[in-house]
């Protein structure tokens, strides 16, 4: 068990809605990562916290992105307006601290029509 | 230089093979390089990870090869099976990867036939 909880797991949704992705921690950490992974261009880093405190977002592709974590074991995911090229599956992963190992939630797949 | 190069972007293996994936970076600060192995439907899990000051780490079927000078690493899995099919990332990170940020590589599908 990685301790990191996605919802939700599918999401379905047409171009312009927005999109809210969640992720909760379970288990302690120190940071925490968004990826997002497609079949071209594999895992890409969206952005990371350290102690809640966002530490490299150069990942977000566009202003439609953005992610806060209000505490130290949750975070949200937002994209709006939605759009067909993000449809993809985000991974929320944990690390603890002083340790490389990264724990990857199960992903959401997000399908923009 | 943030990039980590992988290949090849699938492999197809017989049973008690050996499945051979490498990968490539630019940037000689990394100094964290670890295997990541990711079944349909589940999120990436650690493999096995190694350190440059090693050229080579050995867990069960999975061995790490790594040539500092070359900036190149690679995960060998002898006796391949077909419970190993999956896909594989390589990745780097800095300061051991306790606080920095990992790059992975674009990902190798595996199969391994029965």
């Amino acid at each position: 068990d990685a301790g990191v909880i996605q919802s939700p797991r599918h999401e379905v949704t047409e171009m312009g809605q927005e999109v809210t992705l969640r992720c909760k921690l379970i288990s302690g950490h120190n940071s925490l990562f968004w990826y997002r992974q497609t079949m071209m261009r594999g895992l890409e880093l969206l952005i990371y916290f350290n102690n809640n405190v966002p530490i490299d977002d150069s990942g977000m592709p566009e202003d439609r992105f953005s992610a806060k974590m209000p505490n130290a074991s949750f975070s949200t995911l937002k994209i709006q307006p939605s759009e067909p090229r993000d449809s993809a599956v985000y991974f929320c992963a944990r690390r603890t601290s002083g340790a490389g190992e990264l724990f990857f939630g199960e992903g959401s797949r997000l399908t923009v029509l | 230089q943030q990039q980590v190069k992988q290949s090849p972007q699938s492999l197809i293996v017989q049973k008690g093979g050996i499945s051979i994936i490498n990968c490539a970076y630019e940037n000689t600060a990394f100094d964290y390089f670890p295997w990541y192995q990711q079944f349909p439907g589940k999120g990436p899990a650690l493999l096995i990870a190694i350190r440059p000051d090693v050229s080579e780490k050995k867990e069960g079927r999975f061995t790490i090869s790594f040539n500092k000078s070359a900036k190149q690493f690679s995960l060998h899995i002898m006796d391949s099976q077909p419970g190993d099919s999956a896909t594989y990332f390589c990745a780097a990170s800095m300061n051991g990867g306790a606080t920095n940020k990992l790059i992975f590589g674009t990902g190798t599908l595996l199969a391994v036939q029965p």
